[in-house]
């Protein structure tokens, strides 16, 4: 059983560039969730995907974006970069009925 | 919204002593609690959770207690050994609707002194 895998690991950008992040769900898993984690702080919901939608979102403005895919696999996308999206990204699968998450290993990106 | 409360943000242990974390919810409507153990550059894992039908759950040296009255929980792990040293968070979340919401508190940095 593989789990939770997220590309890039790490990430430069420079304010106002767009960024694309990866993840691939634990399989058998059909739902993921993304948050962002500040440095000293605890991870901050941002959305979660299920069956290809979005399944209720947090407190993060339209240029945070995601998409799912049929295989369950899934993407942020975040426009206009600012230097406060500086963050580890991660992701975290879950078969849908059981609300357990289970997360990847993040992807750090820092924007200049 | 939900709000989340942990503390302390910092517990220094002897090894083999106990250690506590405690939390606090504002939500009455949560229903999930799990507790997620990080080490340095690596994702949240979970190492235990609580459901609001259950008092109190074990696994062998950890266990979590739930006081949904006061709202609050609780991880308690016994024994400890070095490699319990890492940041650990609580959280809650209403597993009716969308479960992956978590509402994470700030961490708890555990330092276990060999």
């Amino acid at each position: 059983e593989t789990g939770v895998t997220q590309s890039p690991t790490h990430l430069i950008k420079t304010r106002g560039q767009q960024v694309t992040l990866r993840c691939s769900s634990q399989s058998g898993h059909n739902t993921v969730s993304w948050y962002q984690q500040a440095l000293g702080q605890g991870p901050q919901f941002i959305f979660q995907y299920y069956r290809e939608e979005e399944n209720g979102r947090g407190n993060f403005p339209p240029r945070f974006s995601g998409l799912q895919f049929p295989n369950y696999s899934s993407e942020l996308n975040v426009n206009a970069l600012e230097l406060d999206d500086s963050a580890l990204y991660l992701c975290a699968s879950s078969f849908s009925h059981t609300g357990e998450l289970f997360f990847g290993e993040g992807s750090r990106l820092t924007v200049l | 919204g939900e709000n989340v409360e942990q503390h302390p943000s910092t517990l220094s242990v002897q090894e083999g002593d106990s250690a506590v974390i405690k939390c606090t919810y504002s939500d009455s409507a949560s229903n999930y609690f799990p507790w997620y153990k990080q080490e340095l550059g690596k994702g949240p894992q979970l190492i235990i959770d609580i459901r609001s039908n259950v008092g109190e759950k074990k696994d062998q040296r950890i266990a979590v207690t739930l006081n949904k009255t006061a709202k609050h929980f609780s991880l308690h792990i016994t024994e400890t050994q070095p490699e319990d040293s890492a940041v650990y968070f609580c959280a809650a979340s209403t597993m009716g609707g969308s479960q992956g919401n978590l509402i994470f508190g700030k961490g708890t940095k555990l330092s276990v002194k060999p």
